[in-house]
C-alpha cells in the first residue's frame, strides 16, 4: 500500500440500510478526516481524527460515525442510509507537527441510497 | 467557522495565463491551501501559504495576503491537461480545512 485506499470504489445501498466506508494509510499520519462532496457544495468535514482513540464532529456529522482504534484505519459509517447521504466520500491523512502538514487524500468512494 | 468565495467557472486559451482569486472569513488562521481535482479523482496538493506574499511552483503560483483575507492561484502557460477543478481551502488552529466550492477552469485549444 502507498499513500490512501479506500473501500468501496462505489456502492449502491437501499435507505435504511447501514453501511461502513473503509479508510486506511500507511504514512503514519497522526490526523484523518472524512469528507463529503455535493456538486456546488465542494468538500465538507464530516468527522475527523487527530490521534488514535480520538474522534471529533466536523461541519456536517449528523447520520455518520466513526472509530479510531490504530493509527492506520478510520472507518465511516451510516447506521440507517438515506438518499440525501448520497455523494463522494474522501477519506484524508496528515500529520500535525507545525510545518506545512498537507492534507493527501484517497480515491472516493460514490455512494448511492436509493 | 470560515466563509471562502472563489468564482464557480473559468475559461481559457492554451498558452494563456489564469488567475483564480479565493476571498475568506475565518475564525481562526493556520494557513492556505490550493488543491487541483481532476473529474471523477481525489483532490491533490498543488500550494501553501501561511505568510504574506507570493510562492511559485514552476507553472503555478500561489498569493496571500491575510490582512485582506484573499488568495489567488496563478496558473502559467495553461495546457490542455490544466482543465479541472481549483479548491482554495483554509486551515483552522486545529488543523481541520474548510474548503471552498472550487473553481472549473476550461483550457481551450
Amino acid at each position: 500500500i502507498a499513500g490512501i485506499t479506500q473501500a468501496p470504489t462505489s456502492q449502491i445501498l437501499a435507505a435504511g440500510r447501514r453501511m461502513t466506508l473503509r479508510c486506511t494509510q500507511d504514512m503514519r499520519h497522526n490526523a484523518m478526516y472524512w469528507y463529503r462532496q455535493d456538486l456546488g457544495l465542494g468538500l465538507r468535514l464530516i468527522h475527523y481524527s487527530n490521534t488514535a482513540g480520538t474522534t471529533g464532529k466536523g461541519e456536517v456529522p449528523d447520520g455518520y460515525s466513526v472509530s479510531r482504534a490504530n493509527t492506520d484505519d478510520f472507518p465511516l459509517t451510516l447506521a440507517s442510509a438515506v438518499p440525501s447521504q448520497t455523494s463522494v466520500y474522501f477519506c484524508a491523512s496528515s500529520s500535525t507537527s507545525g510545518g506545512t502538514d498537507t492534507q493527501y487524500f484517497g480515491p472516493g468512494t460514490r455512494l448511492t441510497v436509493l | 467557522g470560515q466563509n471562502i468565495d472563489q468564482p464557480t467557472e473559468m475559461t481559457a486559451t492554451e498558452g494563456a495565463i489564469v488567475q483564480i482569486n479565493c476571498t475568506y472569513q475565518t475564525s481562526g488562521f493556520n494557513g492556505l491551501f490550493w488543491y487541483q481535482q481532476h473529474a471523477g479523482e481525489a483532490p491533490t496538493f498543488l500550494s501553501y501559504n501561511v505568510l504574506d506574499g507570493l510562492e511559485e511552483k514552476g507553472r503555478f503560483s500561489s498569493f496571500l495576503s491575510r490582512s485582506k483575507g484573499y488568495s489567488y492561484l496563478l496558473l502559467k502557460e495553461l495546457q490542455m491537461k490544466d482543465s479541472a477543478s481549483y479548491l482554495c481551502a483554509v486551515r483552522d488552529g486545529d488543523y481541520k480545512l474548510s474548503f471552498g466550492a472550487g473553481t472549473t477552469v476550461t483550457v481551450r485549444a
